[in-house]
């Protein structure tokens, strides 16, 4: 274990359905992120999070909708997807966005949803 | 526009040949520079990073990367690879001076045959 937990591992979906994914942090990390791994794409960034508040939402749809209630726990609602948002949902949380100091230390990332939407 | 380039898409190699794995990046400000591995069914590990000092950084399992600052690159290298090293690798940037999060490459898919 990473220290990031996603749950449900696997999800299949359908299109009018709506479900939600879940990230749990025990590292005490200040932010959190969500991306999407698609296969040979780069990983997305879909949205990011620090000290619970959303600092960045990249261009995302609005069927997918994020919510932090505290620092530990990050959920992604899902609603009306389509089958090419498939892919494996990523966790990540990072000790803080790495400012002012400039310095990054990286991500510890959960192990994923997959996510079929049929 | 930014962007992290990874040279190769599959790489396939035999066991104790030496790997080398090209990144790319085309952020003009200082920058943060990271490997990734992730393994068959497993999680995204960080392999190494980079933030300043000594170009070459060392990281876990042998891997190497060296940080070459006029041609904006981040090679990652292993002198003898092994059976356990087939994974996919990720090459990631972050600027210093932006938000902390990670801009990814593609990744490259590595297969070492016995």
């Amino acid at each position: 274990e990473t220290g990031v937990t996603q749950t449900p591992r696997h999800l299949v979906m359908g299109m009018t359905n709506k479900k939600s994914l879940k990230c749990e942090q025990h590292l005490g990390h200040n932010a959190m992120y969500w991306y999407k791994q698609s296969a040979k794409k780069p990983l997305e960034l879909m949205f990011v999070y620090s000290l619970e508040e959303r600092v960045e939402n990249n261009s995302v749809p609005s069927r997918f909708s994020p919510e932090c209630p505290n620092s530990s726990h990050l959920f992604l609602h899902l609603h009306t997807l389509q089958p090419e948002d498939s892919a494996l949902y990523l966790c990540a949380s990072s000790q803080d966005l790495g400012r002012p100091q400039g310095r990054h230390y990286g991500y510890t990332f959960g192990s994923g949803t997959r996510l079929t939407v049929v | 526009a930014q962007s992290v380039s990874q040279h190769n898409h599959h790489v396939i190699l035999s066991e104790a040949a030496s790997l080398e794995l090209g990144c790319n990046y085309s952020y003009g400000g200082t920058v943060n520079l990271f490997w990734y591995v992730q393994y068959p069914g497993q999680h995204l590990q960080l392999l190494l990073k980079y933030f300043s000092g000594d170009p070459l950084v060392k990281g876990i399992k042998g891997f190497e990367a060296e940080f070459i600052k006029s041609k904006f690159s981040f090679n990652l290298r292993k002198p003898s690879v092994q059976w356990s090293d087939t994974a996919e690798y990720f090459c990631a940037v972050t600027l210093t001076d932006s938000w902390g999060k990670l801009q990814f490459g593609a990744g490259t898919q590595v297969v070492v045959t016995p």
